[in-house]
């Protein structure tokens, strides 16, 4: 089955930097790749997500980047905010067997 | 209110206990998902249902067992042959019939412990 690597567990920043955090996965076949925030105490909610016949997507402060050879996506958040301070997931399926990867805790700090 | 519920929030129960933990959805939605959360570890696939009844294993069905009789429903059991069971529970829900899933709905958990 698919196996998802996630980069880094822990990721701290300024108020107003960058944030990018790295995922892998090993099935070729994947073609669909989510992001979710769990903020603390709260259910993960999808803040973006793209499929393998695009390379990149944006929403406002957030990008996710897709590299299907080398088989790793990435999201980027811009203008970091106090609010963005939350657990992000990343996850890759082929079909409804999605997996997830360990989870990056972010802290964006005023 | 359209949405995914879990039941109960929290549980506790001996060991040897089997336990089932409730998920209903009102979304219409095909397929559902049982999700095991544990601190650095993500969320890892327990059971996942496309379609009612037919279901499959994810990565970690030992020790657990599903059925989904009807649409809006999809309760996960944990029984005694699951050697480490204390963790929090996520049901989630999507609409996708075929292809990749499309967006996860989550519930807000449940949260089980083994005294």
């Amino acid at each position: 089955g698919e196996n998802v690597e996630q980069h880094p567990s822990t990721l701290s920043v300024q108020e107003g930097d960058s944030a990018v955090i790295k995922c892998t996965y090993s099935d070729s076949a994947s073609n669909y790749f989510p992001w979710y925030k769990q903020e603390l105490g709260k259910r993960p909610q999808l803040i973006i997500d793209i499929r393998s016949n695009v390379g990149e997507k944006k929403d406002q402060r957030i990008a996710v980047t897709l590299n299907k050879t080398a088989k790793h996506f990435s999201l980027h958040i811009t203008e970091t905010q106090p609010e963005d301070s939350a657990v992000y997931f990343c996850a890759a399926s082929e079909f409804h067997d999605m997996r997830f990867g360990a989870g990056t805790r972010l802290t964006v700090k005023p | 209110d359209g949405g995914i519920t879990q039941s109960p929030k929290y549980l506790f129960r001996k060991e040897g206990q089997n336990v089932t933990l409730s998920c209903e959805q009102n979304l219409n939605h095909d397929a559902m998902y049982w999700y095991r959360q544990d601190p650095g570890q993500g969320l890892r696939l327990i059971y996942y249902s496309q379609i009612v009844n037919d279901f499959q294993k994810g990565d970690i069905a030992e020790g657990y067992s599903v059925s989904r009789e009807k649409k809006e429903s999809f309760p996960l059991t944990v029984t005694s042959a699951q050697k480490n069971p204390t963790a929090f529970y996520l049901c989630a829900s999507s609409p996708g019939t075929s292809g990749s899933p499309g967006e996860l709905f989550f519930g807000e958990g449940s949260r089980l412990t083994v005294l």
